[in-house]
């Protein structure tokens, strides 16, 4: 157990439609991590945040936002839904202690998109 | 953008036998990292390996760094079924801002 946690495990939801996902980090982390992962592909990374602020910007398209609250967890959001969109989505959490970033991966969101 | 490239895409072993990847960069970095991913799930933080370090060991994994080449490997000794997994390595880096860089992952088959 990583101890990032990831809710919901799975959601089913059509095109065009909006969904949340949301990602606890481990205690005491600041820095929360999303990445999407199409089937057997690899991590593609979507942003981060760090204690509150945008910290790096990836392969995030405009239909896709993401905050980070003040009691750290995070959420992102996906709107107009497209069948392309369907993947797992993990966040990651990691304390920026010297330049390890070592991260701590959630179970991960598995999104269908029908 | 992917940094790492692992190689092969694809090992299947038999059991016990020891299976080696490998990972390609392409910039100088701070630190190269390995994670395990089983079917579906998240994953696992395997081992790191410092820019100034050429092997680490962490129980049957061994890793290696070469810096003049921009590689690494990691070799799993005594495979075991357990051990079916894909496998990723991550790079870090002054350039990337510490970001996490991520090659496209080795699929690790051990067969019984």
């Amino acid at each position: 157990d990583s101890g990032v946690t990831q809710t919901p495990k799975h959601l089913i939801t059509a095109t065009g439609q909006r969904v949340t996902l949301r990602c606890s980090p481990r205690s005491g982390d600041l820095s929360v991590y999303w990445y999407q992962q199409s089937l057997d592909q690899g991590l593609q990374f979507l942003i981060q945040y760090y204690n509150g602020e945008e910290r790096a910007k990836g392969n995030i398209l405009e239909r896709f936002s993401a905050q980070q609250f003040p009691d750290l967890h995070s959420e992102l959001n996906l709107s107009s839904l497209e069948l392309g969109d369907s993947a797992l989505y993990f966040c990651a959490s990691s304390s920026p202690e010297g330049h390890t970033e070592t991260q701590y991966f959630g179970p991960g969101t598995r999104l269908l998109v029908l | 953008s992917q940094q790492g490239e692992e190689d092969p895409q694809a090992l299947s072993i038999q059991e016990g036998e020891n299976a080696t990847m490998n990972c390609s960069y392409k910039t100088s970095i701070n630190n190269l990292q390995w994670y395990r991913q089983n079917s579906g799930r998240g994953l696992v933080h395997l081992i790191l390996i410092r820019s100034n370090e050429r092997e680490k060991h962490s129980g049957r994994l061994r890793v290696t760094l070469d810096t003049s080449k921009k590689s690494s490997s990691l070799l799993i000794t005594a495979s075991r079924a357990a051990d079916t997994a894909s496998y990723f390595c991550a790079t870090v880096s002054w350039d990337s801002n510490y970001q996490l860089i991520w090659g496209a992952g080795t699929k690790l088959i051990i067969k019984p």
